[in-house]
């Protein structure tokens, strides 16, 4: 059980293109989803925290109009890097739990976005 | 927001060679979980660790809790290439968001 997909697994994309990424739990309900970003050889990053039916909550740092949160459902969230630039080339990892305040997150396999 | 300091930052040993990574923290954990993830894929929960003093056993995985619950240790036994990863300690904060400390990447040559 608690299994979470993410898709695609794998993307690139020119330069100024906006590209999504979904995040499902498939075996759960999961009120919360948590994105992150990883690059080369450093650890996960929290990018922004999305309740299902609310607007998600950004860390610090992290632009919300480039980087569009949806959760409109109890398993499915989806991240939008709008105008994409190579700077933003990362593998993204969601995760979900079942409610905010528990110690279980699980995660999904992670996405790479390459951007050209 | 406390900061997990994890050492060392990398690792590389022999197949059948003892490994110990550490995490600590200035501050006390409330939990502690330990994640391993391999290139290309996303962190697979090892164990959570709660009470202080704490020792749980992951076939040839130990981890422990320090007494004061701000120290925490893995310690691999006879490692094998299996166990080659990057291996992240998190904590969960007040607001049920995890914090991961920076990892330590661990490579094991047959």
């Amino acid at each position: 059980g608690a299994v979470v997909s993410q898709h695609p697994s794998w993307v690139i994309c020119k330069s100024g293109t906006s590209v999504k990424i979904e995040c499902r739990s498939l075996d759960f309900q999961a009120t919360t989803m948590f994105w992150y970003r990883q690059f080369p050889k450093q650890s996960l990053m929290l990018m922004a925290t999305s309740n299902e039916g609310s607007k998600a909550t950004y860390e610090q740092g992290v632009e919300k109009d480039k980087f569009l949160i949806n959760h409109a459902s109890l398993t499915l969230s989806t991240l939008t890097v709008t105008s994409a630039h190579p700077e933003d080339s990362s593998f993204y990892i969601c995760s979900a739990g079942g409610w905010v305040f528990t110690d279980t997150q699980y995660f999904g396999p992670g996405t790479r976005l390459t951007v050209l | 927001t406390q900061l997990l300091k994890q050492s060392p930052q990398f690792l590389s040993i022999q197949e059948g060679e003892n490994l110990t990574v550490y995490c600590n923290s200035s501050s006390v954990f409330s939990s502690l979980q330990w994640y391993r993830q391999e290139p290309g894929e996303g962190p697979v929960l090892l164990v959570t660790v709660v009470t202080g003093g704490e020792v749980k056993k992951l076939k040839r995985l130990t981890f422990q809790f320090g007494d004061a619950r701000k120290d925490s240790s893995l310690h691999i036994t006879a490692a094998q290439p299996g166990d080659t990863g990057l291996y992240l300690c998190a904590e969960t904060d007040s607001w049920g968001k995890l914090q991961f400390g920076a990892g330590t990447q661990v490579v094991v040559t047959p």
